[in-house]
């Protein structure tokens, strides 16, 4: 079971707009900066918003973040193919001694 | 470039030990912290613990006190994460992990080294 709770899945066609949700709770995401990560199948997680909202560079700005509270949301606008990947929201956790929290991932096919 | 490379693959018997190395190239070894972070077959990522390889020290998530350690050699530029006492459900891709800055983001990720528990 998960710190911070993703949908499972989630689809769209090329060229949609689609958004994957994390909620978690005051001790991590209402407390510090949320994280995604995007990873393709067979290959390592790969940074994709940091700091809630911001883009390393190379990510294009098809790719957004946002958050309110304790809870955040990836937006891909655009859809392409490529963007076919498991999904990850990621945020420190202040409880106990602090550690990493991560979502279950998201799942997201691109029909 | 900026790069980590893990070891390879391990196959390990339940109750052995495994050693995972990480060796970093392209930046200033000392200069950003380094994660462990693991995934089980078709499951989720799960936070290790993290190393400061300027000073060498750790922290680790709760889950795995008393059987991680890691380590680094600044002579290599290599972190070391080693679990003991191994059991079927420590079947996972051990990833290692660049931070910029505490409560920051991993931005570098190494290519990952499966580890088998198997009897």
């Amino acid at each position: 079971q998960s710190v911070l709770t993703q949908p499972p899945s989630a689809s769209g066609t090329p060229g949609q707009r689609v958004t994957i949700s994390c909620s978690g709770s005051s001790s991590n995401i209402g407390s510090n900066t949320v994280n995604w990560y995007q990873q393709l199948p067979g290959t390592a997680p790969k940074l994709l918003i940091y700091s809630n909202n911001q883009r390393p560079s190379g990510v294009p700005d098809r790719f957004s973040g946002s958050k309110s509270g304790t809870s955040a949301s990836l937006a891909i606008s655009g859809l392409q193919s490529e963007d076919e990947a498991d999904y990850y929201c990621a945020a420190w956790d202040d409880s106990l001694n602090g550690s990493w929290v991560f979502g279950g991932g998201t799942k997201l096919t691109v029909l | 470039q900026v790069q980590l490379v893990q070891s390879g693959a391990e196959v390990k018997k339940p109750g052995a030990s495994v050693k995972v190395s990480c060796k970093a190239s392209g930046y200033t070894f000392t200069s950003y912290y380094m994660h462990w972070v693991r995934q089980a077959p078709g499951q989720g990522l799960e936070w290790m613990g993290i190393i400061n390889p300027s000073g060498g020290s750790t922290s680790y998530a709760q889950k795995f006190q008393g059987r991680v350690t890691m380590t680094r050699d600044t002579s290599t530029s290599t972190v070391y994460m080693e679990l003991s006492s191994l059991r079927s459900e420590d079947t996972a891709v051990y990833y290692c992990a660049r931070e910029v800055s505490p409560r920051d983001a991993f931005d570098i990720w190494g290519q990952g080294t499966m580890v088998t528990v198997s009897s």
